[in-house]
């Protein structure tokens, strides 16, 4: 199976900029997918295939992918953005969900 | 708009079989395959397998063959998940999700807990 690593959690001030990664063996020739998680709601996708933004979701967020880190980049964070993050990627016919990172707002 | 909307919650004794149901509207049922996943207290998400619903076709998490079985009803525009011979740590909040060309799930139904206790 492919694994993903994901950071446990970051912290980020409110209005500035987090970035949450998700490492893999040459994670960039994969599409990676990005999920928010907020407590007690099913998950809601927020970038897919490393750059695009489904409808609905803010210019602040934006994703990249190269060598073995693809990234997640949240600018101007508020306090509405903190939740769990996943990556995830298809992979042999099966789907590797990253451990999810916890970003916190201060 | 697209909907998915799941069966309410379940409690099973250890090795029973449940079946939850996720009823799809909004869109062309038959474009889409249908995914099932997982996730336990606390935990991450786990990925179960998934159902074209345009032929039936499957593919299931190697974790779960042989327990787990997934179709889907094109004249009600619902998918199901089967889950069989239970046990404890299948306790789990259980999503269906819509799946894009490219296996990303761009639509989640609302989460279907499943309790497995004696």
């Amino acid at each position: 199976s492919y694994d993903l690593t994901q950071p446990l959690s970051v912290s980020v001030a409110l209005g500035q900029t987090a970035r949450i990664t998700c490492g893999g063996n040459n994670i960039g020739s994969y599409n990676v997918h990005w999920y928010q998680q907020k407590p007690g709601q099913a998950p809601v996708l927020v970038i897919y295939r490393d750059v695009k933004r489904p409808s609905g979701i803010p210019e602040r967020f934006s994703g990249s992918n190269s060598g073995n880190t693809a990234t997640l980049t949240i600018s101007r964070a508020q306090a509405g953005d903190e939740a769990v993050y996943y990556c995830q990627v298809w992979d042999s016919s099966t789907v590797a969900f990253g451990g999810g990172t916890k970003l916190t707002v201060l | 708009q697209v909907q998915l909307v799941q069966s309410g919650p379940e409690v099973k004794k250890p090795g029973a079989s449940v079946k939850v149901s996720c009823k799809a509207s909004g869109y062309t049922f038959t474009s889409h395959s249908i995914s099932w996943v997982r996730q336990a207290p606390g935990q991450g998400l786990e990925w179960m397998g998934w159902i074209s619903a345009y032929n039936g076709n499957t593919n299931y998490a190697q974790k779960l063959q042989g327990r787990v079985t997934m179709t889907a009803d094109t004249s009600t525009n619902t998918a199901y998940m089967e889950l069989r011979s239970l046990r404890s740590d299948d306790t789990a909040m259980y999503y269906c999700a819509r799946t894009g060309t490219t296996t990303y799930f761009d639509y989640w139904g609302q989460g279907t807990l499943v309790t497995v206790s004696s």
